[in-house]
């Protein structure tokens, strides 16, 4: 069974800083993928990012980028130069190893709360 | 967000019969049901791929999904119970790759009376 946790619940920010939201997982599969996607407050479920675990590189979409750990089995979502905007909950996700064309079931952290104040 | 419609955007139940609509204008071949209660994490229900149920996750009997089409999703639920109140979202993906990326609905907000 895979498992991913986010320890952190809530975290305050000042506006134009940088924050780093945490992320462990387990899982038996030695191909894998990783996601961050974030809810605001209205509900909506966006995607952010990915990693995918037999790239090194840590990726990065604007100026939310991963910093991916592989041996410690972490994977942690960096903002920088946060805005008000940003202010949502954040999930941590993994997706089950499952055979192609049979969709995805991912695993979902509890998520933590991000507020940027100005 | 007006890729994937969902309605209704809220439902308040006794112990009526209702249904769940989802539809998705992104040509993909997964959908699926996710319930997210308060404070919690969005939880997987229900997965169709090409229109075949591919995961049924342990949910109550009540709840009984339908895939008329690939574009479509539709989720019955009957006799409802306090513990359903919940948002539920429909999603969809492309279904073919491991890497792939989730489209969610705005949700249905279920408040059961």
């Amino acid at each position: 069974a895979q498992k991913v946790t986010q320890t952190q619940t809530s975290i305050s920010v000042m506006e134009k800083t940088t924050v780093t939201m945490d992320c462990v997982y387990e899982t038996q599969d030695s191909s894998y993928f990783l996601f961050w996607y974030k809810q605001t407050a209205s509900g909506e479920i966006v995607f952010l990012i990915r990693q995918d675990s037999y790239k090194k590189e840590n990726a990065t979409v604007g100026h939310y980028s991963l910093n991916f750990q592989k041996p410690k089995s972490s994977i942690g979502l960096i903002i920088t130069a946060t805005q008000i905007e940003d202010s949502a909950v954040y999930f941590c996700a993994m997706r089950e190893g499952e055979a192609q064309g049979t969709g995805s079931k991912l695993s979902f952290g509890k998520g933590a709360k991000l507020t940027v104040s100005p | 967000n007006t890729k994937i419609t969902q309605s209704p955007r809220y439902l308040i139940l006794g112990r009526a019969n209702k249904s769940l609509e989802c539809e998705q204008h992104l040509g993909h071949n997964a959908m699926y049901w996710y319930k997210q209660s308060a404070e919690k994490p969005p939880e997987l229900m229900f997965l169709y791929n090409l229109k075949q149920l591919i995961r049924n996750e342990t949910v109550p009997s009540r709840f009984i999904p339908e895939c008329p089409d690939s574009s479509k999703l539709l989720l019955h639920i009957s006799a409802v119970d306090p513990e359903d109140s919940a948002v539920y979202f429909c999603a969809s993906s492309h279904g073919q790759g491991y890497g792939e990326r989730l489209f969610f609905g705005h949700g249905t907000k279920l408040s059961v009376l």
